[in-house]
């Protein structure tokens, strides 16, 4: 496609249930990085990936929090036992190489009740 | 301990006034210092960038002024439109770390 593009585009979980967050990158860009945006804020860095390799996930809140992105390409973002404070909307984005212009998508919106 | 600081929270301005927002920063390590426009249900869209060896970029209606020595970047909209009225973020990115950090937003409501 021509953007990035994540999916579901919103997702309701019940407290203690396990979700994973999808994200396209821009084909051929190397950097993927995911944010987390509450409401009414700005994003918040959660990990950083160059092709394969997650060269930074010291965003990551807990070890709840899991992400991956095994051929270097499509991302997965994995949150395990969600948590109320889990609500917030997910960001992707990528950029064709480390340092250049980062491009976002949607987002996902993730609701825990 | 937010890296980047924004000001002010919300803004409104007549059709073809200026607004005007505000960021600070205390990192030295900051070297790229982007302005993201959000709608409501997208994702932010880089609107113009700045590096610290210029003190403005100008690109259409959308000005950046930077002032390395006090540490801080403003966005300037001249001739606003409502088409402008979003949700602005200043961001930062240092040479050594791949990161953005964000500023938290200013709400901005261009009235016709």
């Amino acid at each position: 496609g021509a953007g990035v593009s994540q999916s579901p585009r919103y997702k309701v979980a019940k407290r203690g249930q396990d979700v994973a967050l999808r994200c396209d990158p821009i084909s051929g860009h190397v950097s993927l990085f995911w944010y987390q945006q509450a409401l009414g804020q700005g994003p918040e860095f959660l990990t950083y990936f160059q092709n394969e390799a997650q060269l930074d996930k010291s965003g990551l809140p807990s070890d709840r929090f899991f992400a991956e992105r095994p051929e270097g390409s499509v991302s997965t973002l994995k949150i395990q036992r969600t948590q109320q404070e889990d609500s917030a909307v997910y960001l992707c984005a990528s950029s064709l190489q480390p340092y250049a212009e980062a491009f976002f998508g949607q987002g996902t919106r993730l609701t825990v009740v | 301990q937010q890296q980047v600081k924004q000001s002010p929270q919300s803004l409104i301005v007549q059709k073809g006034g200026i607004s005007i927002i505000n960021c600070a920063y205390e990192n030295t390590a900051f070297d790229y210092f982007p302005w993201y426009q959000q709608f409501p249900g997208k994702g932010p869209a880089l609107l113009i960038a700045i590096r610290p060896d210029v003190s403005e970029k100008k690109e259409g209606r959308f000005t950046i002024s930077f002032n390395k020595s006090a540490k801080q970047f403003s966005l300037h909209i001249m001739d606003s439109q409502p088409g402008d009225s979003a949700t602005y973020f200043c961001a930062a990115r240092g040479y050594n770390f791949n990161k953005f950090y964000f500023g938290s937003g200013t709400k901005l409501n261009v009235k016709p």
